[in-house]
């Protein structure tokens, strides 16, 4: 079992929809990061979470550490919210970051 | 501009052939890392650097030499590589990998024959 999982692997909406992306982890951690991953592959930081929520725009992310999930929300979403989103925990005592395997999102018009 | 640099952004070589893959980042950055990236594997970490002359090894690190001379450099070397190592690459950096925004290169599409 991967010590982070998201859920699903791929979703598509309809533009204008609310997205929600879960992301569970069964390790301590010091920060949980979101990441957006677009078509030609660069990566791009959009959260990063200890306690609480955090909202940038149209994004929110959320984390519950005593459950260990966390959640991004995408409202009305968009066609160009279309992208790979990954979560990555940063382990706590340790200098790494472990990847889910990626949430791919489709929007269409 | 804040950014991490890498190069090449794409390589084809073949089997064997020494390569370097460079990573440079000009935010001062403590903390530095090369990934990975296959298809239904998702990212993993190769090998990370804490500070200058401070390395250790990811989670995938055979086949793969890193140095940490400057602080703002971090290159990738693969000695001799093979066809297993074809994959998508993403240097990153951060302040501290913990609790910091991670940065992360434009990435290095290498195709190994």
């Amino acid at each position: 079992k991967n010590e982070v999982e998201q859920s699903p692997q791929n979703l598509t909406a309809q533009e204008g929809e609310f997205i929600t992306i879960n992301c569970s982890y069964s390790v301590g951690i010091s920060a949980l990061h979101w990441l957006q991953q677009h078509p030609g592959g660069g990566i791009v930081s959009l959260f990063m979470l200890s306690s609480g929520k955090k909202k940038h725009g149209r994004l929110i992310a959320t984390i519950n550490i005593q459950e260990k999930h966390s959640s991004l929300h995408i409202t009305a979403s968009h066609p160009r919210d279309s992208a790979v989103y990954i979560c990555a925990a940063a382990i706590q005592g340790a200098q790494k970051l472990v990847f889910g395997q990626g949430t791919r999102l489709t929007i269409n018009p | 501009e804040a950014q991490v640099t890498q190069n090449p952004r794409y390589l084809i070589t073949v089997t064997g052939k020494k390569l370097t893959v460079t990573c440079s980042q000009n935010m001062n950055h403590e903390y530095m890392s090369w990934y990975r990236q296959d298809p239904g594997l998702g990212l993993r970490q190769i090998y990370y650097s804490m500070n200058v002359e401070v390395t250790d090894k990811g989670d995938v690190p055979e086949g793969y030499k890193v140095s940490r001379k400057e602080k703002r450099n971090f290159p990738l070397i693969l000695e001799s590589p093979s066809p297993n190592q074809t994959s998508l690459y993403f240097c990153a950096s951060s302040l501290w990998v913990g609790a910091n925004e991670q940065f992360f290169g434009p990435g290095t599409r290498l195709t190994v024959l």
